[in-house]
């Protein structure tokens, strides 16, 4: 049964530090990864994708990294602002489409 | 290009009530996803359809919740009747196909059980 975990939980940082956000899962066999945005009371809004067989993915000051074989992800943040205060999910894709998410980091970028 | 829409965005109610959640995926979309999200945990899939198939409800109580995707379009989940621990965040999901399509997200319906 696969398992997603986050850590940390939570973390609080001041604006314009550089941040990483982990991901781990147990089971290899995913078709892809995907790191999400939740802001408080909203949907959840897609950041990046990763397919299996890519490595990483970047997007503006966002880049994502996959190691499928150690069943790790990582997020990384660069010049962190306080817009980007939100709760950041990670999920695997299996087969079927079915997503499995960790429980989320829930990041604070202080002023 | 439209997103998913959902609607109520917000419900109260007391337990042993009933509730219905309606949900339109975007136009062309064969595949829909109704998730659960507890405070403080990710979304937990509930059911999946494709088009008006159920693919996979392996995760949902169906002694208490039932959902439909009538014509493959619209779909709607009812919980009936309704626990303390039913409180939650309900997001519906679209997706143009099974497996590894990009899904998107509805901004959810949040509902509270008094």
């Amino acid at each position: 049964k696969q398992e997603v975990t986050q850590i940390p939980a939570a973390l609080s940082v001041p604006e314009g530090e550089n941040l990483v956000l982990n991901c781990s899962f147990t089971d290899s066999a995913i078709y892809n990864l995907q790191w999400f945005r939740q802001d408080p009371g909203k949907g959840l809004t897609s950041l990046l994708l990763i397919q299996s067989s890519q490595r990483e993915q970047t997007s503006g000051r966002l880049n994502a990294s996959l190691d499928k074989s150690s069943g790790r992800s990582t997020l990384y943040i660069a010049a962190s602002q306080p817009g980007d205060s939100a709760t950041y999910l990670c999920a695997v894709r299996g087969n079927t489409g079915k997503l499995i998410f960790g429980q989320g980091t829930t990041l604070q970028v202080k002023p | 290009e439209a997103g998913v829409a959902q609607s109520p965005r917000y419900k109260i109610i007391e337990k042993r009530q009933s509730v219905a959640f309606w949900c339109n995926p975007i136009s062309g979309h064969a595949t829909l996803y109704w998730y659960q999200q507890i405070l403080g945990q990710g979304p937990k899939l509930l059911i999946q359809f494709q088009n008006n198939g159920v693919v996979d409800d392996s995760q949902l109580p169906k002694d208490r919740f039932s959902a439909e995707r009538l014509k493959g379009v619209d779909s709607t989940l009812k919980i009936q009747p309704a626990k303390l621990e039913d409180s939650a965040v309900y997001l519906c999901a679209s997706s143009w196909r099974e497996g590894p399509d990009e899904q998107f997200f509805g901004p959810g319906t949040r509902l509270t059980v008094l």
